[in-house]
């Protein structure tokens, strides 16, 4: 039972690359979110698609892009890539959109920026 | 949106002693709030939530008290064990074009043998 799984899992980029980092839930889920984790500040919510089709911003989109592929795949893109974007990535997953039920996160995606 | 704080940003205790972890949150309309256990290397795993239509829940050594008047709420941990050692998240969804959750910034338990 796989759950919500992410790719890659640790990453190093140099200031100006890009990169798409890639989730996917295999539960049927309505519901996908990107958060960022850094250290003092908990998981800030970077974009989420309440349901396939759908995408919308959350506390700090800028400097991202995102892809709601089909039901089961949400992708994060950064165009530009920043130091300041170093953080550990977390893809997550909800039943549906009014957000009171479990949410599913993946293991995360640890980026460097250089 | 909504403000959601965290105290204590660490806490240690001897094993089989209690844990006690208080939030706070800012929109009244917030109406569900989990709560989640990460250990190193891995994402955050619900352990306990609780709806704004009751006070109190628990599920064996883990519970979690909401006060809606005050704003805030409470996980309470009792006979630790070194498992327990982990980061502890409060979160609150509070509605928008769809529900969101914000977190609170985290708390650092370690359980002392």
């Amino acid at each position: 039972n796989a759950g919500v799984t992410q790719t890659p899992k640790f990453q190093v980029l140099k200031t100006g690359q890009s990169m798409t980092l890639q989730c996917a839930q295999d539960m049927n889920h309505n519901s996908m979110y990107w958060y960022r984790q850094d250290p003092g500040m908990g998981l800030r919510l970077i974009y989420y698609s309440a349901s396939e089709g759908t995408t919308d911003k959350g506390e700090v989109p800028n400097g991202y892009n995102v892809s709601r592929l089909n039901k089961r795949e949400f992708s994060l893109r950064l165009e530009s890539a920043a130091p300041s974007q170093t953080s550990v990535y977390f893809c997550a997953s909800n039943l549906n959109q009014n957000m009171n039920t479990e949410a599913f996160f993946g293991q995360g995606t640890r980026l460097t920026v250089v | 949106g909504e403000n959601v704080e965290q105290h204590p940003s660490t806490l240690s205790v001897q094993e089989g002693d209690s844990a006690v972890i208080k939030c706070t949150y800012s929109d009244s309309a917030s109406n569900y709030f989990p709560w989640y256990k990460q250990e190193l290397g891995k994402g955050p795993q619900l352990i306990i939530d609780i709806r704004s239509n009751v006070g109190e829940k628990k599920d064996q050594r883990i519970a979690v008290t909401l006060n809606k008047t005050a704003k805030h709420f409470s996980l309470h941990i009792t006979e630790t064990q070194p498992e327990d050692s982990a980061v502890y998240f409060c979160a609150a969804s509070f509605p928008g074009s769809a529900r969101q959750l914000t977190f609170g910034s985290g708390t650092q338990l370690t359980v002392l043998p």
